[in-house]
């Protein structure tokens, strides 16, 4: 079965402060994708990845940076973290593109900026 | 722009009734349509997909019927149990290397 694992679970963050979330798969997976998820919103994209060293700019870009160093690892960095980042952080995976393939989803990271 | 939409936002029914989750989309070149579970504090995980070449998808007690023309699609959830209470999120994508889309899910509560 797939396994998407994020690190840190929860955060807590201030304000003007540099975040690092991380996501790791075991599934030699190409595609990585980052997602935030706030009441009312839905998921909405940050950033994706089809391979190790390359990143793609999702719907809402800005305020994120994102590296895929591996085909294992994905990380989203928050450089000055704002209170409009609250929210819960998704990390998923996915074999193909995405349109033909399942996602897989972390369990997520639960960010808190004061 | 809200290309997917789903509703109702919040649905509520008992124990052994069909619940009936709704989506709409607005892209035409959507060709692909999964359904994604989420319970409380975990992340969504697929619970059944549609492509747009078929009309209707089972697996269970899980159905989706999807309308082309209309660009609507439907998740029936038949015999409801109380287990089944999570958001229901739809989503959208045109297949290739396109971003995905996601409506912004229906809460239901299945009462026993």
């Amino acid at each position: 079965e797939a396994a998407v694992t994020q690190s840190p679970r929860s955060k807590v963050a201030v304000t003007g402060g540099k975040v690092t979330l991380s996501c790791h798969q075991t599934n030699n997976h190409d595609y990585m994708y980052w997602y935030r998820q706030d009441t009312g919103h839905g998921l909405r994209l940050i950033h994706y990845s089809y391979v190790a060293d390359s990143t793609e700019k999702g719907d809402i870009p800005d305020g994120y940076k994102a590296s895929r160093p591996s085909q294992e690892n994905f990380s989203l960095i928050l450089e000055l973290a704002s209170l409009s980042q609250t929210a819960v952080y998704f990390c998923a995976s996915s074999d193909r593109d995405w349109g033909q393939d399942t996602q897989y989803f972390g369990p997520g990271t639960r960010l808190l900026v004061l | 722009q809200q290309q997917v939409r789903q509703s109702p936002q919040s649905l509520t029914v008992w124990e052994g009734e069909t619940a009936i989750l709704n989506c709409s989309y607005e892209d035409s070149t959507f060709n692909y349509f999964p359904w994604y579970q989420q319970f409380p504090g975990e992340g969504p995980a697929l619970l059944i997909s549609i492509r747009s070449v078929s009309d209707k998808k089972e697996d269970g007690r899980f159905t989706i019927f999807f309308n082309k023309r209309e660009k609507k699609l439907s998740l029936h959830i038949t015999d409801s149990q109380p287990g089944d209470s999570a958001t229901y999120f739809c989503a959208a994508s045109p297949g290739g290397n396109y971003k995905p889309t996601f409506g912004k899910g229906t809460s239901l509560v299945v009462h026993p």
